[in-house]
């Protein structure tokens, strides 16, 4: 079973709406959590890194909390463009190197 | 650039041939991961490198599926008598570090006839 679970798979959304991602994981130990965008054909790029103890961290119309208790993670768009229309993938970090990946959100943003 | 580089982009192979795939690091990088991407699915660890030595070979798939680097540069990621089950993205990333922020490459997209 993966360690690390997105909702939704997909999404389509108007441009200039909000939409909320979703991850859950189980990885323990845990080190930080990440947040990557993978547009199509291209190398996922990171948005967000967070440690344990942060709750929120922003990039531009990116922001992302953390609750390491509950162990959920968010990803929130603001005012969504079309250049937003990518994977999202989240990624938890044990503590050690290895990564837990999610199996990515499909952002459609759609004028 | 400065980022992580792959070769080729694309590569289309038949059924039983030998594939080499190749991953240039950011440079000062200690680390470098292999991993796969099958269509519509997440990414699958394969290997990680912390200078030239593997102490994970865990992620790979069968003993078909091998990888070397050169001291904390190049490294080359080789797949024999290539299945159809192979054909997917593979991505290539290399960090400071083991626990650090890791930049990812574009990616060799191979395709298995």
């Amino acid at each position: 079973k993966n360690q690390v679970e997105q909702s939704p798979q997909s999404l389509i959304i108007l441009e200039g709406k909000n939409c909320t991602l979703q991850c859950n994981y189980t990885v323990s130990p845990f080190s930080n959590l990440r947040w990557y965008k993978q547009d199509t054909g291209r190398g996922p790029v990171s948005l967000t890194i967070m440690t344990f103890s942060e709750n929120t961290k922003s990039n531009g119309r990116y922001t992302a909390t953390l609750d390491a208790d509950t162990k959920q993670s968010s990803l929130h768009i603001t005012a969504s463009q079309l250049s937003d229309s990518a994977s999202y993938i989240c990624v938890v970090i044990g503590n050690d190197y290895k990564l837990s990946f999610g199996a990515g959100t499909t952002v459609t943003v759609r004028a | 650039g400065a980022g992580v580089s792959q070769s080729p982009s694309n590569k289309v192979t038949e059924k039983g041939k030998d594939v080499e795939l190749r991953c240039d690091p950011i440079s000062g990088h200690t680390a470098l991961y292999w991993y796969r991407q099958r269509l519509g699915q997440g990414l699958e660890f394969l290997i990680y490198f912390q200078g030239n030595s593997a102490p994970d070979k865990s992620g790979l798939p069968s003993d078909r599926f091998s990888a070397e680097r050169t001291g904390e540069s190049v490294s080359t990621l080789t797949i024999q008598r290539t299945q159809q089950e192979d054909s997917a993205v593979y991505l290539c990333a290399s960090s400071l570090g083991p626990s650090q922020e890791q930049y990812f490459g574009p990616g060799t997209r191979l395709t298995v006839t």
